[in-house]
């Protein structure tokens, strides 16, 4: 079964704007990760959250955790063209090396 | 390398025959995943290889798919009499430490059965 979700599905804004996508999850976790997928670099790690880590920055990324609901957000502020692509939650499982992933946010910045 | 590589970028076969994927990781690596990725979806997790310990399987569709690596270096994902619905992307990426920290994926490889 799944374990992280992300919503919405697709957004789409006009470049210079915030973009916002959610994650939820099922069960406990160690950490939770984003990545990014476009056509021209394939999947790339963004961030890593621990669970004991309640936000984190990386330039115009920040995510954020809250364990009690089992939901992360990633905002990624000022957006730009080249931001367009699918993000995926990615959470650790019982079998600590296996990542379960969601269906990913597909995302467009329009010019 | 400087990063995970895979080959062919683009494999298009007919039903029935079998294919190899192949997979470079990042030299130093010890685990190394493959997933599958049907169009629109997420990733599937199909095989983990960490080192020289058996590999876990457990995320293979059926007894048509195997994997290998050898050591800690190369793998190559079989798919024997393929069928229409194994048609997707195949995924391999590394990861420095085997555990559910940072991995590093490949381009892929896009298969297409018809």
């Amino acid at each position: 079964s799944q374990q992280g979700e992300e919503d919405p599905q697709a957004l789409s804004i006009q470049e210079g704007e915030n973009a916002t996508m959610n994650c939820s999850y099922k069960t406990s976790i160690n950490n939770l990760q984003w990545y990014r997928q476009n056509s021209g670099r394939g999947l790339v790690h963004l961030i890593l959250i621990r669970s004991n880590e309640r936000e984190k920055h990386s330039g115009r990324l920040r995510v954020t955790l809250d364990t009690s609901k089992k939901s992360s957000s990633l905002l990624i502020t000022a957006s730009r063209a080249a931001d367009t692509a699918s993000y995926f939650c990615a959470t650790d499982s019982s079998q600590r090396y296996q990542l379960i992933w969601g269906a990913g946010t597909k995302l467009i910045i329009k010019p | 390398g400087a990063g995970v590589s895979q080959s062919p970028s683009n494999k298009v076969t007919e039903k029935g025959k079998d294919v190899e994927l192949r997979c470079d990781p990042i030299s130093g690596h010890t685990a190394l995943y493959w997933y599958r990725q049907r169009l629109g979806q997420g990733l599937e997790f199909l095989i983990y290889f960490q080192g020289n310990s058996a590999p876990d399987k457990s995320g293979l569709p059926s007894d048509r798919f195997s994997a290998e690596r050898t050591g800690e270096s190369v793998s190559t994902l079989t798919i024997q009499r393929t069928q229409q619905e194994d048609s997707a992307v195949y995924l391999c990426a590394s990861s420095g430490i085997g555990g559910s920290g940072e991995q590093y994926f490949g381009p892929g490889t896009r298969l297409t059965v018809t």
